[in-house]
């Protein structure tokens, strides 16, 4: 139990729509970063936050965009959905940008 | 990019049996990391590796990050039915940005 939570568990949303998911955690963890995790591959890191301002990017267009509250929960933000998007969406949290914690994630299905 | 190779992309072993993966890079890498992944469940930290030439326990897991540091490998002792899954190596770079990058994963099958 890692004590890191995200909401919702599963979607399914169609193109064109926009998207929100949500990280939370027990403990004040105050840095976050945001996975995606196609089908049968490793997750691929979309970015990082900490201390509320990003802190590193992956290979991810601007539609892909994160916001970090004071009380370090996280969203993540995809605009202009594409049916490639459909993925398990994971958030990783830690302290202090060291080795992060996952949560159970949130499977998005766009048709 | 940064690319990690892991192998084997799956084994199939008796129960019982020890299982060996390993996971290589063409980057030099700070930190290896091994993470474990049931069925729609995010992965799980199993082993994290520091420093080059350490070797790590926890409990039947053993891994050890590799001298070039270009390599790690987790090694599986005694195999018991709960070992089911996809088992993940993940590194961090030398000139860290602290983003992980992960291998594709070895899925591990046990026979009855």
């Amino acid at each position: 139990e890692t004590g890191v939570t995200q909401s919702p568990t599963h979607l399914i949303k169609t193109r064109g729509q926009q998207v929100t998911l949500r990280c939370s955690s027990q403990s004040g963890h105050n840095t976050v970063s945001w996975y995606q995790q196609a089908l049968g591959q490793g997750p691929q890191f979309i970015f990082q936050y900490y201390r509320e301002e990003e802190n590193g990017r992956g290979n991810f267009p601007p539609r892909f965009s994160g916001l970090q509250f004071p009380n370090y929960s996280s969203e993540l933000n995809v605009n202009a959905l594409e049916l490639d998007d459909s993925a398990l969406y994971l958030c990783a949290k830690g302290q202090n940008q060291e080795t992060q914690y996952f949560g159970p994630g949130t499977r998005l299905l766009v048709l | 990019g940064q690319q990690l190779n892991q192998s084997p992309q799956s084994m199939f072993i008796q129960e019982g049996e020890d299982v060996s993966m390993n996971c290589t890079s063409s980057s030099i890498f700070n930190t290896w990391l091994w993470y474990k992944q049931d069925p729609g469940e995010g992965p799980v930290l199993l082993i994290a590796l520091y420093k080059a030439g350490e070797l790590t326990s926890n409990g039947r897991l053993t891994a050890q990050f590799g001298i070039t540091r270009k390599d790690s490998f987790l090694n599986i002792s005694a195999s018991i039915p709960s070992d089911v899954g996809i088992y993940f190596c993940a590194g961090q770079l030398m000139n860290r940005d602290d983003k992980i990058i992960f291998g594709k994963g070895t899925r591990l099958h046990i026979l009855p």
